[in-house]
């Protein structure tokens, strides 16, 4: 597509239940990446993925945090057992080059409100 | 571990005033750095990296390995200016360590 999409834009749900964001690259960006941003705080690194190969998930919190991009295009990051401290806006960007050396594109973002 | 401080939350000037956002790094080897920018309920937007050495909407960002700096500057700022200001470095990636953007740098330009 033209641009990194992200669905859906705003996700409200209750706390417990599991929640999967989408994000949608430019087609042929070999490279994504999920953030997290908080109110008033940078963007916050979770994981990113060269192809449908997950490069590094060190920025995932916890367990309840997963992401996967199986056929190396659409990615989903999915939340188990939500709590209200994953209230966040969650951002997808995708690089056309693997060291992301052309700098990212992102998404217009998830705001995730648990409540 | 690497990182990068952005160590001002909050920049406000004039119009036609000269700005500079500073962003010191940590890094033993050679970063790549960018700068991103977000205007108002905007998503993120690439502004510039060092490497390519351009000069977007009025910016130029200088990489200084003496004083380990990338600051972003601009001679004359303009209220459209606006925005947070988010300093990447790139290159830490293949340290193996967080990729975390600074914490970000709130430009207000008044008028």
């Amino acid at each position: 597509g033209a641009g990194v999409s992200q669905s859906p834009r705003y996700k409200v749900t209750k706390r417990g239940q599991d929640v999967a964001l989408r994000c949608d690259p430019i087609s042929g960006h070999v490279s994504l990446y999920w953030y997290r941003q908080a109110l008033g705080q940078g963007p916050e690194f979770l994981t990113y993925f060269n192809y449908e190969a997950q490069q590094d998930k060190s920025g995932l919190p916890n367990d309840r945090f997963s992401a996967e991009r199986p056929e190396g295009s659409i990615s989903t990051l999915t939340i188990q057992r939500t709590e209200q401290r994953d209230s966040a806006m969650y951002r997808c960007a995708s690089s056309l080059e693997e060291t992301g050396g052309d700098g990212y594109t992102f998404g217009s973002g998830t705001r995730l409100t648990v409540v | 571990a690497q990182r990068v401080t952005q160590p001002e939350k909050l920049l406000s000037v004039f119009k036609g005033a000269p700005v500079e956002l500073k962003c010191n790094y940590s890094y033993s080897g050679s970063p790549e750095l960018f700068w991103y920018v977000q205007y108002s309920r905007q998503r993120l937007q690439l502004l510039l990296r060092h490497i390519s050495r351009e000069s977007i909407k009025g910016f130029t960002a200088d990489l200084n390995k003496g004083e380990t700096s990338f600051h972003l500057k601009k001679p004359f700022a303009q209220e459209e200016d606006s925005a947070m200001y988010y300093c990447d470095p790139k290159g830490f990636r293949s340290s193996g360590d967080k990729l975390t953007f600074g914490t970000g740098t709130r430009l207000a330009v008044r008028p």
